[in-house]
């Protein structure tokens, strides 16, 4: 069965700091893979999309990183800011697509304290 | 921001009452979709529709009942709902389908008393 998995489940950090979220990977065939920022009482919005042949990707202050061979994934978030703090969400999807075959994380809760 | 709009953004109903979902798509997309989101779960896809054809039901209760009149239009009407359906319920279209990017609504949260 296709899974993601992030982790940390949940993250606290200072304004100004760094800090880097992960996500792992079954499914397989890989198509692509897809970060998505979720603010409290909003739907999620698109960061980054990295198809199996790119090895990085940046949005901003939002760095994601992707190893297909070991099937990891990392979303660096650079000096964060107050705004930072949302839900963050890796998605995955298989080749030959398919909505039914999007695998979902459940999303690491990122909290930035001044 | 206001691509996909979702109405109402909370509801509170009974278990015997019946209301509606409604979300609508300014993008031109020819796909939307119905994801059910509950606390500490993944997101899970409940309806998806291509070109106003549903092409996709994942083992929904027949409570929940979609509706696409046409491509900017999406409905969930609701009927008999449980408390275990309360959660964060949101639309989301994209370009085509299988999808690239999905753009997400707002959502609308509910609660079933």
């Amino acid at each position: 069965k296709n899974q993601v998995e992030q982790s940390p489940q949940s993250l606290i950090i200072l304004e100004g700091k760094n800090c880097t979220l992960q996500c792992n990977y079954t499914v397989s065939p890989f198509s692509n893979l897809r970060w998505y920022k979720q603010d409290t009482g909003r739907g999620p919005v698109s960061l980054t999309i990295m198809t199996f042949s790119e090895n990085t990707k940046s949005n901003g202050r939002y760095t994601a990183t992707l190893d297909a061979d070991t099937k990891q994934s990392s979303l660096h978030i650079t000096a964060s800011q107050l705004s930072d703090s949302a839900s963050y969400i890796c998605v995955v999807s298989p080749t030959g697509g398919g909505a039914d075959g999007l695998t979902f994380g459940k999303g690491t809760h990122l909290i930035i304290q001044p | 921001e206001t691509g996909v709009t979702q109405t109402p953004r909370h509801l509170v109903m009974g278990m015997t009452n019946k209301k509606s979902l409604k979300c609508e798509q300014h993008l031109g997309h020819n796909a939307m979709y119905w994801y059910k989101q509950s606390a500490k779960k993944p997101l899970e896809l409940m309806f998806v529709y291509s070109l106003e054809e549903r092409v996709e039901n994942n083992s929904v209760p027949s409570r929940f009942s979609p509706e696409c009149p046409n491509s900017s239009h999406l409905f969930l009407h609701l009927h008999t709902l449980q408390p275990e359906d309360s959660a964060l319920y949101l639309c989301a279209s994209s370009q085509v389908w299988p999808p690239e990017t999905q753009y997400f609504g707002p959502g609308t949260r509910l609660l079933v008393l």
